[in-house]
């Protein structure tokens, strides 16, 4: 069965700063993935996902993430982080009958002025 | 363009009330499912359904119940109302494409506290 791990709880950073979120995956195929991105009281917004061809993927928000097969991972980066990026951030895969997602439990983003 | 749509937004219950979550979508989507999120836990799937008729259960399917007699409507029963259920409920749906890979849409989520 396929999880994901983010081994992240929680991240602080400076307004500015660069940023970069970790993600692993387990998956026996080429998995589907995803980042997506919660504030306070909302729903899930997509970021960004993969699913093949060039394994830097960019997204919304100035956003990047690259596939590394082999560390089963999928970090999410940003070079220069903007206050309202203060949220949490989950990483999915997606996979088999039904295309059901399986989320990680979540990076809370916390952004010092 | 509503999306997915899911009433109420905030709900308290006593223990052992009954009550449905709704979730309407308006894209003509093919998957549907209902996910509870706990603090530190991410999202859990608790039923999904890949067409009008079909449900099936997810990790965490005790206590609910699930139908989808329509293309557009996923409404979530909670029978027995338990603390434990208390959580925050997403509903999602996403596109069926040839070959896979689709992303979900998400409402905007239902408050459940049991007391």
């Amino acid at each position: 069965a396929q999880s994901v791990t983010q081994p992240d709880i929680h991240i602080t950073v400076s307004e500015g700063a660069s940023l970069e979120l970790r993600c692993n995956y387990s998956y026996g195929a080429t998995p589907y993935l995803f980042w997506y991105v919660q504030s306070p009281g909302q729903g899930l917004q997509l970021l960004l996902k993969y699913f093949s061809g060039d394994t830097l993927v960019q997204g919304i928000k100035g956003f990047e993430a690259e596939f590394k097969r082999s560390q089963s991972s999928f970090n999410l980066r940003k070079p220069s982080v903007h206050w309202s990026d203060a949220a949490e951030y989950f990483c999915a895969v997606g996979a088999g009958y039904g295309q059901n997602f399986v989320f990680g439990p979540g990076t809370r983003l916390s952004v010092l002025p | 363009n509503a999306g997915v749509t899911q009433t109420p937004k905030f709900r308290i219950l006593k223990i052992g009330q009954s009550m449905t979550l709704q979730c309407t979508q308006d894209m003509n989507h093919n998957y549907m499912y209902w996910y509870r999120q706990d603090p530190g836990m991410g999202l859990k799937l608790i039923y999904y359904s890949v067409g009008a008729g079909i449900t099936d259960k997810g990790e965490v399917p005790n206590g609910y119940n699930v139908s989808r007699s329509t293309t557009e409507d996923f409404p979530l029963r909670l029978e027995l109302a338990a603390p434990s259920q208390t959580s925050v409920y997403f509903c999602a749906s996403s596109p069926r494409r040839q070959g896979g890979g689709t992303e979900a849409f998400f409402g905007q989520g239902t408050r459940l506290t049991v007391v």
